[in-house]
């Protein structure tokens, strides 16, 4: 069945430096991808995604393409704030039995110290 | 709009005892989705609907309950609680594929401890 690995953590940076979340996926068909972000005590937001390939989803200064021929959906961003402090997950659209559901990788914690 | 709602926000049962955790929501989307979320694990799908008097399992449904009377509310009933069932529980929406919808909303979560 279709699945998503990511880079797991936890990660600790200080602010400013440059992030590399990696994901990679397996999948039939053509999947949309997602990054989704969960802050302390809350639940999953959206934060990117891209329903093709070659797309680029950005938001918030993360940016992550969706790359067929790697089946990768890298998140980056260039220069962290302690704000940006939460768990990353990478996911992909799964419409099994019509269901439209996401499956996720199984998250990084990211810690961004001053 | 409120957006996705659960309550209660904490609770702990004990082995045998059964509860139902509440979802809602006001977007008037079709699609709703339980998740469990384990410690260092992906959220799993637990079940879906995909509108009013339709349900179907996940890929974790045993010893969960579903009903959808309505649009709004989508409550997840647990029967005879087990330690295996200590999770964090998530309850998303989404519009349909046809409403042009790709995004799903998540609630806050439900944290549920099984002694």
């Amino acid at each position: 069945g279709n699945s998503v690995t990511q880079m797991e953590g936890p990660v600790t940076l200080s602010e400013e430096a440059f992030l590399t979340i990696n994901c990679t996926y397996t999948a039939t068909g053509y999947p949309s991808l997602f990054w989704y972000v969960q802050y302390p005590g809350e639940g999953l937001q959206l934060l990117l995604k891209a329903t093709k390939a070659d797309d680029k989803g950005s938001n918030k200064g993360f940016e992550a393409t969706y790359r067929k021929e790697t089946t990768s959906f890298h998140l980056e961003k260039g220069s962290v704030q302690v704000s940006d402090s939460a768990v990353y997950f990478c996911a992909l659209s799964d419409n099994k039995g019509g269901s439209e559901k996401l499956v996720f990788g199984k998250g990084m914690k990211l810690t961004v110290n001053p | 709009n409120a957006g996705v709602t659960q309550t209660p926000k904490f609770r702990i049962l004990k082995i045998g005892q059964s509860m139902t955790l509440q979802c809602t929501q006001d977007m008037n989307h079709n699609y709703m989705y339980w998740y469990r979320q384990d410690p260092g694990m992906g959220l799993k799908l637990i079940y879906y609907s995909v509108g009013a008097g339709i349900t179907d399992k996940g890929e974790v449904p045993n010893g969960y309950n579903v009903s959808r009377s309505t649009t709004e509310d989508f409550p997840l009933r647990l029967e005879l609680a087990a330690p295996s069932q200590t999770s964090v529980y998530f309850c998303a929406s989404r519009l349909s594929p046809g409403q042009g919808g790709s995004e799903q909303f998540f609630g806050p979560g439900t944290r549920l401890t099984v002694l």
